[in-house]
């Protein structure tokens, strides 16, 4: 069974801080995923990582960042954390597409709170 | 751009009735189109997929069916029960290459009452 731990459930930071958010996989997955999830807007993507060291900006890329040094672990980066950042932020990973399309799997989610 | 519309947002059935959800898509390169249950408090979880080849898939009281020339897919609950309830998102994969990337919808939140 695939696993996605995401490193804190709850995290509360102030307003300027520097966010570190840590997601590892231990499926070998080439993809993972970053989104952020508010009510009534679904999943959105943040960010977006094919391989080590590649990575692409979503639909929301402002105000983040990304790291992907090894296969297993994206962290996801809040350069200088604003009170519109609070939100639940999700990661998922999955296989590399070859001929068949493979699914996402998710991580529990951090819920951060910036103050 | 690509976008995923999803309808409705609140839907509410007693027990044993049916429930379907709706989704409309607008890139015609979309070929996969996973449906997620997220339950309160827990993470979403792939329920049912389907790709473009079919029209319909079941799986025990779960369907989906897939419209490629209007572009919507649905999904259908049938004989709901309580633990039904949850958030549910459909989602369709971006373009054709193998990225993986999806674009999900808004999210239906799912009341069974007993």
């Amino acid at each position: 069974d695939v696993k996605v731990t995401q490193s804190s459930r709850y995290l509360v930071k102030r307003t300027g801080e520097k966010v570190f958010l840590e997601c590892v996989q231990d499926m070998d997955h080439e993809n993972m995923f970053w989104y952020r999830q508010d009510p009534g807007l679904g999943l959105r993507l943040i960010y977006f990582s094919y391989d080590v060291k590649m990575k692409e900006k979503g639909d929301i890329p402002e105000g983040y960042s990304v790291s992907r040094e090894k296969k297993e672990r994206f962290s996801l980066i809040l350069e200088s954390a604003s009170t519109n950042q609070t939100s639940m932020y999700l990661c998922a990973s999955s296989l590399m597409a070859q001929q068949i399309n493979q699914p996402q799997h998710f991580g529990d989610g951090t819920r951060l709170s910036i103050l | 751009g690509e976008n995923v519309e999803q309808h409705p947002s609140t839907l509410s059935v007693q027990e044993g009735d049916s429930a379907v959800i709706k989704c409309t898509y607008s890139d015609s390169a979309s070929n996969y189109f996973p449906w997620y249950k997220q339950e309160l408090g827990k993470r979403p979880q792939l329920i049912i997929d389907i790709r473009s080849n079919v029209g319909e898939k079941k799986d025990q009281r779960i369907a989906v069916t897939l419209n490629k020339t209007a572009k919507h897919f649905s999904l259908h609950i049938t004989e709901t029960q309580p633990e039904d309830s949850a958030v549910y998102f459909c989602a369709a994969k971006r373009g054709s290459g193998n990225t993986g990337k999806l674009i999900f919808g808004q999210g239906t939140t799912l009341q069974v009452k007993p």
